[in-house]
């Protein structure tokens, strides 16, 4: 079946724009991770949707950041008034409920000018 | 707070050779799970292989498997008769059983030589 799936893959933006990124899902699973990877570094959690409620946004770095899955679904990060600092690969992953494994998207990778 | 550390940020070895991948991690917890990541330059992170603690038994998986050390925190990763597809970035992670966060060490860059 379809993987994760990321949009876009590639976005380039200015420095005080307003940037949403979007994630596809596999088909069924009910957990949704958005991660962020600086150039050089591991992936660093973001945050955990369990269904349509955000469970553990601890990893967002401020609140600039916000994430929302209003269907249990597709979910959508957003960034306001970015700045260069913000430049990654933002990766989402998906899980079925309560197993281990988690699936990832090809990522997005936003620059930041 | 738990830390993953890979401490070798680059390693080549030969194809059809055996090469291993160190990690260990900081944690006061008894119950966790271990993972190995490859991510090849298309971004996408691919499950390698994980290992329970609360199993004693290294976990394998064809070509792949781990040395986990419990007391000693180590998890290291070999990799045997190397392929030139296995060249990618590998990343040891960490989850905390009951948690669903993962926590990343800052990977190692495997490269095959033909």
């Amino acid at each position: 079946g379809a993987g994760v799936s990321q949009t876009p893959s590639n976005k380039v933006t200015e420095k005080g724009k307003y940037v949403e990124l979007r994630c596809d899902p596999i088909s069924g699973h009910t957990a949704l991770y958005w991660y962020r990877q600086s150039l050089g570094q591991g992936p660093e959690f973001l945050i955990y949707f369990q269904g349509t409620g955000a469970a553990d946004d601890s990893g967002l770095p401020n609140d600039r950041f916000f994430a929302v899955r209003p269907e249990g679904s597709v979910s959508t990060l957003k960034i306001q008034r970015t700045e260069r600092g913000d430049s990654a690969v933002y990766l989402c992953a998906s899980s079925p409920y309560d197993t281990y494994e988690q699936f990832f998207g090809p990522g997005t990778r936003l620059t930041v000018l | 707070a738990q830390t993953v550390t890979q401490s070798q940020p680059e390693m080549s070895v030969q194809e059809a050779e055996t090469v291993t991948l160190s990690c260990t991690y900081d944690t006061s917890e008894s119950d966790y799970y271990l993972f190995w990541y490859k991510q090849p330059p298309s971004r996408q992170m691919i499950l390698v292989i994980r290992q329970e603690a609360y199993k004693q038994q290294n976990a394998t998986e064809n070509r792949f498997s781990v040395n986990f050390q419990k007391a000693a925190k180590s998890f290291s990763l070999k990799i045997s008769d190397s392929q030139l597809g296995d060249a990618a970035m590998y990343f040891c992670a960490y989850r905390r059983r009951g948690a669903q966060k993962l926590v990343f060490g800052q990977g190692t860059r495997l490269t095959i030589n033909p």
